[in-house]
């Protein structure tokens, strides 16, 4: 499975825009971007997903390079709900399961 | 809104007996899976379900665990005798279909506990 690879952690303020990278230089061409969050005490929540072109819905933006290499999450104004690890995953063909990394803890501050 | 339920939310069982974890999928989705957290670490695939049968199962899936479909309804994951590294939250997932475009929806996840 392609890997990712993403901070351990990120810090937000409230009410601030969070751009949340991943790197994904061994993507393959048919490869989705998804992501999921897992709040505390929660089981994994999907987020947003995309291809080649940039997405946008209702809880967050995903910016794509043209190269497909990398991936941005975008949320437009975090609030304290928004704390939670965020995980970046490729999905191939065929492939029907999700590969958890350790993703992203982002701590959103009051 | 259509959600993934799970019983029980906790589960506390002695070491070397039989647990059965219990999920209601979506209904009208096709594909079924289970993940497993141990409490601090990442989130681990253990299998995936579609058609009445196993598409694809992780390492972590030996011969003490099985899924089974018993109904149009419930998906359940049994672990034949448990052990004490078999303590972790359970997550089940369902998927409508196939497609690496489709999201899977999660379950809140059944805490099992192995004493």
């Amino acid at each position: 499975d392609a890997k990712t690879t993403q901070p351990n952690s990120m810090e937000s303020n409230e009410e601030e825009p969070v751009h949340l990278p991943c790197n994904h230089s061994t993507i393959s061409g048919t490869d989705y971007i998804h992501w999921y969050r897992q709040l505390p005490s929660q089981g994994p929540e999907y987020v947003i997903h995309g291809l080649t072109s940039n997405v946008n819905n209702r809880m967050a933006s995903l910016a794509i390079a043209e190269d497909r290499k990398s991936s941005t999450l975008i949320l437009h104004r975090a609030t304290l709900r928004d704390a939670a690890v965020y995980y970046c995953i490729l999905t191939g063909t065929g492939a029907n399961n999700l590969f958890f990394g350790t993703g992203t803890r982002l701590t959103v501050i009051p | 809104e259509p959600e993934v339920t799970q019983t029980p939310s906790h589960q506390v069982t002695q070491m070397g007996q039989e647990v059965i974890l219990r999920c209601v999928p979506i209904s009208n989705h096709l594909y079924f899976y289970w993940y497993r957290q141990i409490l601090g670490q990442k989130v681990e695939f253990l299998v995936s379900f579609y058609n009445n049968e196993i598409s694809e199962k992780s390492e972590i899936f030996d011969d003490q665990f099985s899924v089974e479909r018993p109904d149009g309804s419930n998906f359940t994951l049994k672990i034949r005798s448990t052990k004490l590294e078999d303590s972790a939250m359970y997550f089940c997932a369902s998927r409508a279909t196939s497609g690496a475009y489709n999201e899977q929806f999660f379950g809140p996840g059944t805490r099992l506990t192995v004493l």
